[in-house]
């Protein structure tokens, strides 16, 4: 499984687009990308996935660059509301989901 | 909207008690599983399991073990809990394939 590196923190303001980038040197050709949002005292929740270039919802944009080793979480215009720790995980869509590894995360803290 | 329920949001347990936590999902999913988060050390798999009355160990299994008797409920025991177990313990579901989790809100485990 490809192992994931990401910051431990990050500071932002309110109205600020944030990138988080998350390193995946390792990955493999069937991987894919997802990461997943954990408020204080609630269990993590998926937010984006993709495999490669852009993939934008109405939550975040993910952007996946042509060699995939890493990627970023963009979250345009944060509020105070988007503070929480965001996980960036790879593994193979058609795998055993028991095999995901969610490490310790990137803790977003949004100020006013 | 994939719901997964833990039966309890807080508890405090006196050390050397039996100790269950129940969980139940509602989208038919094959996968079940039992998480602990501690401050640190990101989510850490106690057990999996992929089918009725099937099981795996995870990451840390001692000191535990779990029960699934239907489908749609997955339980964990503590058969003596212990100060160390202190931690909130995440339930979470998933088809067998692929990268999406669903997790519970979360059950706050204090031994004292």
């Amino acid at each position: 499984l490809a192992k994931t590196t990401q910051p431990i923190s990050m500071d932002s303001y309110e109205g600020q687009e944030v990138n988080i980038t998350c390193s995946h040197n390792n990955i493999a050709t069937n991987d894919y990308i997802t990461w997943y949002q954990q408020f204080p005292s609630q269990g993590p929740r998926f937010i984006i996935q993709g495999y490669k270039t852009k993939v934008t919802n109405e939550v975040a944009s993910l952007f996946i660059p042509a060699d995939r080793k890493s990627s970023t979480l963009s979250l345009p215009r944060v509020s105070l509301s988007d503070t929480a720790v965001y996980y960036c995980l790879v593994g193979d869509i058609g795998g055993a989901t028991n095999k995901l590894i969610f490490g310790t995360g990137t803790l977003l803290a949004v100020q006013p | 909207d994939v719901k997964v329920t833990q039966s309890s949001r807080y508890l405090v347990k006196r050390t050397g008690e039996k100790v269950f936590l129940e969980c139940v999902q509602d989208m038919d999913h094959e996968n079940m599983f039992w998480y602990r988060q501690d401050p640190g050390l990101g989510l850490r798999l106690i057990y999996f399991s992929y089918d009725v009355k099937m099981k795996e160990k995870g990451d840390i299994p001692e000191g535990y073990s779990v029960s699934r008797e239907k489908k749609e409920r997955f339980s964990l025991i503590l058969e003596s809990a212990s100060t160390n177990q202190t931690s909130m313990y995440l339930c979470a579901s998933s088809f067998t394939r692929g990268n999406t989790i669903y997790f519970g809100e979360g059950s706050w485990l204090t031994v004292v």
